[in-house]
């Protein structure tokens, strides 16, 4: 069965560093999309990502953020001056193509970013 | 704006107990309800889903109906076993793929044998 994966299972990094999570969504789907997890905090949208454009964010995806499709299967997210408060779980989903009567989501096993 | 609110957890039940996860969503429009599981080091899968009032999804011996009057989504399964233990999201979207997912805070559920 296909499925999201992603790359790598757990990052650390040292505060202001850059980082780049990776993500290979399944292969026919259309819709992308970025979550994060705070420990002990409620799962929150980031960004979905749609024919090469963002097509909806949140207040999180501020401009230290950008996500970016740079082949025909990966989807990354880049952090470009990581903070204490980016230490998250995140989670990159995909979307099948077409007007979904539900838009189910499908999700990767997460990125534990760690910022020292 | 839209949320989704879970009992706090965690659950902690022995095998063949019956569970009930509360969760109530406040939303504009009409949502379509999911509730999704995530066992430990996995990410999260879709359970089970309805996408109008009334409707039950299931799944796995777990059940859920979407009660506009009450705007509630409770997940229930009448005998939980211990590989039922793992993290519970109810979430909340709109039919429009792309639109994101609004979850709830998760309800962590531990049983026993």
């Amino acid at each position: 069965e296909p499925e999201v994966t992603q790359t790598p299972s757990h990052q650390v990094t040292q505060m202001g560093q850059e980082v780049i999570l990776r993500c290979v969504p399944i292969s026919n789907h259309l819709y992308f999309y970025w979550y994060r997890q705070i420990l002990g905090q409620k799962v929150e949208f980031l960004v979905s990502f749609y024919n090469n454009e963002i097509s909806e964010k949140s207040e999180i995806f501020d401009d230290q953020f950008s996500v970016e499709r740079p082949d025909g299967s990966n989807f990354t997210l880049k952090i470009r001056s990581t903070k204490l408060e980016d230490s998250a779980m995140y989670f990159c989903a995909s979307s099948p193509p077409g007007l979904s009567s539900y838009n189910e989501q499908f999700f990767g096993p997460g990125t534990r970013l760690t910022v020292l | 704006g839209n949320s989704v609110t879970q009992m706090e957890g965690p659950v902690t039940l022995s095998e063949e107990a019956f569970l009930t996860i509360n969760c109530t969503y406040t939303a504009t429009g009409y949502p379509s309800l999911f509730w999704y599981v995530q066992y430990p080091g996995e990410g999260l899968q879709l359970l089970l889903k309805a996408t109008k009032a009334d409707d039950k999804g299931s799944n796995k011996g777990f059940e859920a109906t979407y009660r506009k009057e009450t705007t509630s989504f409770h997940l229930e399964k009448g005998s939980v076993q211990v590989s039922d233990s793992a993290v519970y999201f109810c979430a909340l979207t709109f039919n429009q793929a792309g639109t994101a997912l609004i979850f709830g805070k998760g309800t962590t559920l531990s049983v026993s044998s």
